[in-house]
């Protein structure tokens, strides 16, 4: 079945950039995506990506996708302290979600 | 409702007791979803229902889990003989017809104990 990958941790100053990565293992994965989960609250769906398009971009949120090394990162432009979260990469099959284990992103003022 | 509701929000029960867990989804979504989210598994896909089409019940980690869907709309999923594994954050969604395209929307969760 699928695989999904994240690393667990990443750090940021605010005002840098953030670039959260993705790897998963089914090549026939058409629908990839990325949720934000805060403290206490539910996930929330942040944007997703075609496996027909390379990249996708919606205000401060840049998602890319490589098919052939089967990998996606999501890039925060301009980091604020509001994006701390535990940001979730989601592959779909078979119509529901294979979830990465989270990266906890921690932004510092 | 704009959103999915869950509830109870949260359920402390003994080990052993039978629990029932509410999802109501987004109006007029015909595909709902639960999953589960716990320290050391993570998040997982329990079940799947898509209009009257037979529920994907792949994900349910045991016969003491059940789920149903009345009438098109609101869900409940049920643990019996509750153990202290069972305790996890349990996770309603729901697309609007379950096409990969449309993006599945989660409620709040339930967060379950087992003591």
């Amino acid at each position: 079945g699928e695989d999904v990958e994240q690393s667990l941790f990443l750090s940021v100053r605010e005002g840098d950039s953030s670039v959260i990565n993705c790897t998963y293992t089914d090549s026939s994965s058409t629908y990839l995506y990325w949720y934000k989960q805060e403290p206490g609250a539910g996930l929330q769906l942040l944007t997703y990506i075609f496996s027909n398009m390379d990249m996708k971009q919606d205000q401060r949120l840049t998602v890319l996708l490589n098919k052939k090394d089967k990998h996606l990162s999501l890039r925060i432009a301009d980091t604020q302290t509001g994006d701390s979260a535990i940001y979730f990469c989601a592959v779909l099959q078979g119509g529901k979600l294979i979830f990465g284990q989270g990266t906890e992103l921690s932004v510092k003022p | 409702g704009a959103g999915v509701s869950q509830s109870p929000s949260n359920k402390v029960t003994e080990k052993g007791k039978y629990v029932e867990l509410r999802c109501d989804p987004i109006s007029g979504h015909t595909a709902l979803y639960w999953y589960r989210q716990s320290l050391g598994q993570g998040l997982e896909f329990l079940i799947y229902f898509q209009g009257n089409s037979a529920p994907d019940k792949s994900g349910l980690p045991s016969d003491r889990f059940s789920a149903e869907r009345t009438g098109g709309s609101v869900s409940t999923l049920t643990i019996q003989r509750t153990q202290q594994e069972d305790s996890a954050v349990y996770l309603c969604a729901s697309s609007l017809t379950g096409a990969g395209a449309d993006a599945q929307y989660f409620g709040p969760g339930t967060r379950l104990t087992v003591t």
